[in-house]
């Protein structure tokens, strides 16, 4: 089974704090994706990274950066935690042209106070 | 229009009875058609997945692509109160290079014992 795994399930933060948030995939999986979920809003894409150190801005990239440096592990970053951010964050992979099956983690409700 | 419309609910329905969740589309390049289950405060888990029209049957779940319509559907059968959660439906095109999953807002059902 596909494993895709957030290694901080509830995080309480600052204002103006630097957050990072992890994900680990053991599949191999070329892609991976940071989504944010937000009730009446869905799943909106921040981020996704197709290979090591190669990464692209999805829907709402604003006040987020990520890091991947090995091809398991992939990284999001709030440079300055701001209220607004608070939400459930979702990490997700996928296998390039697969096409059919992205898998997601248990998601990290961040909040921000 | 949006991309992947999809009835938010929720839906209540009794404990042994037949549900149908559905999601309409508008992008005729989309080939691949997922199904989430997502229980509160949990990542989405995928349950099945199905390439181009046609049915696919697991267990108490099947899932239908109508490609001519645009419309994809997925039946449970006795339905049991476990299966309460939000169901996401979810796309892509053949030619999915990781950032081309695009998902419905989800139906939130209840299965009442």
């Amino acid at each position: 089974d596909v494993k895709v795994t957030q290694s901080s399930r509830y995080l309480v933060k600052r204002t103006g704090e630097k957050v990072f948030l992890e994900c680990v995939q053991d599949m191999d999986h070329e892609n991976m994706f940071w989504y944010r979920q937000d009730p009446g809003l869905g799943l909106r894409l921040i981020y996704f990274s197709y290979d090591v150190k190669m990464k692209e801005k999805g829907d709402i990239p604003e006040g987020y950066s990520v890091s991947r440096e090995k091809k398991e592990r992939f990284s999001l970053i709030l440079e300055s935690a701001s209220t607004n951010q608070t939400s459930m964050y979702l990490c997700a992979s996928s296998r390039t042209n697969s096409g059919n099956t992205i898998y997601f983690g248990e998601g990290s409700w961040l909040t921000v106070v | 229009q949006k991309e992947v419309e999809q009835d938010p609910g929720p839906l209540s329905v009794p404990e042994g009875a037949i549900v149908s969740l559905n999601c309409t589309y508008s992008n005729s390049a989309f080939q691949y058609f997922m199904w989430y289950r997502q229980y509160s405060r949990k990542g989405p888990e995928l349950l099945m997945y199905t390439y181009s029209s046609g049915n696919k049957e697991d267990g108490r779940f099947t899932a239908q692509v109508d490609k001519s319509s645009k419309y994809i559907s997925l039946f449970i059968r006795d339905s049991q109160p476990s299966d309460s959660a939000t169901y996401l439906c979810a796309m892509s095109p053949i030619d999915n290079y990781g950032q081309n999953f695009v998902f419905g807002p989800g139906t939130r059902l209840s299965v009442l014992p």
